[in-house]
């Protein structure tokens, strides 16, 4: 069964925007990831988030996590149109080393 | 370093013949995942290997799917016999399985169609 589930489904923006997508969760984790998957380069971890942050930034990409709200949202900073992809949430239960991916959000960057 | 290999890349095969995929994790890692990823889903983990011995393989459907990883490297993943709804790409994924290493390098996928 899926434990995330992005929101929005898909997204369009121009390049240049910001875009922001959310997951929500069911269950406690022990750290939640965000992966993208485009044709090229298949499926490729962005970032990590443990259960104990509230906030983590790598390059253009921050990540919030509310474990009260159990949801977590991705923004990517001044979109380009290679960041066209589809971006999924995954969460870690404790202990398992185990991913469950949610359905994922499709953004189109648009030049 | 290199990172995941799998082989075939692509694989049509009829119903209710067999198929095996295989899967070379990045060297060292210690766990190694199978995938199944439907079309507009995302990947959902049919089981996962620790070294050589099966964590958990709860989600493979076992009167069909086997899979084996010898010596605590390379893996397959065997389909037999096959049915419609096996059509996915089949993801093999590898990690350190640590507390601190906690991210999965996934390979390029197997994408199989069964007509």
């Amino acid at each position: 069964s899926q434990q995330g589930e992005e929101d929005p489904q898909a997204l369009s923006i121009q390049e240049g925007e910001n875009a922001t997508m959310n997951c929500s969760y069911k269950t406690s984790i022990n750290n939640l990831q965000w992966y993208r998957q485009n044709s090229g380069r298949g499926l490729v971890h962005l970032i990590l988030i443990r259960s104990n942050e509230r906030e983590k930034h790598s390059g253009r990409l921050r990540v919030t996590l509310d474990t009260s709200k159990k949801s977590s949202s991705l923004l990517i900073t001044a979109s380009r149109a290679a960041d066209t992809a589809s971006y999924f949430c995954a969460t870690e239960g404790a202990g398992s080393y185990q991913l469950t991916f949610g359905k994922g959000t499709k953004l189109s960057v648009i030049p | 370093e290199a990172g995941v290999a799998q082989s075939p890349r692509y694989k049509i095969i009829e119903k209710r013949q067999s198929v095996a995929f295989w899967c070379n994790p990045i060297s060292g890692h210690a766990t190694l995942y199978w995938y199944q990823q439907i079309l507009g889903q995302g990947p959902k983990l049919l089981i996962q290997f620790q070294n050589n011995g099966v964590v958990d393989d709860s989600q493979l459907p076992k009167d069909r799917f086997s899979a084996e990883r010898l010596k605590g490297v390379d893996s397959t993943l065997k389909i037999q016999p096959a049915k419609l709804e096996d059509s996915a790409v089949y993801l093999c994924a590898s990690s350190r399985g640590s507390p601190l290493y906690n991210e999965q390098f996934f390979g390029p996928g197997t994408r199989l169609t069964v007509l």
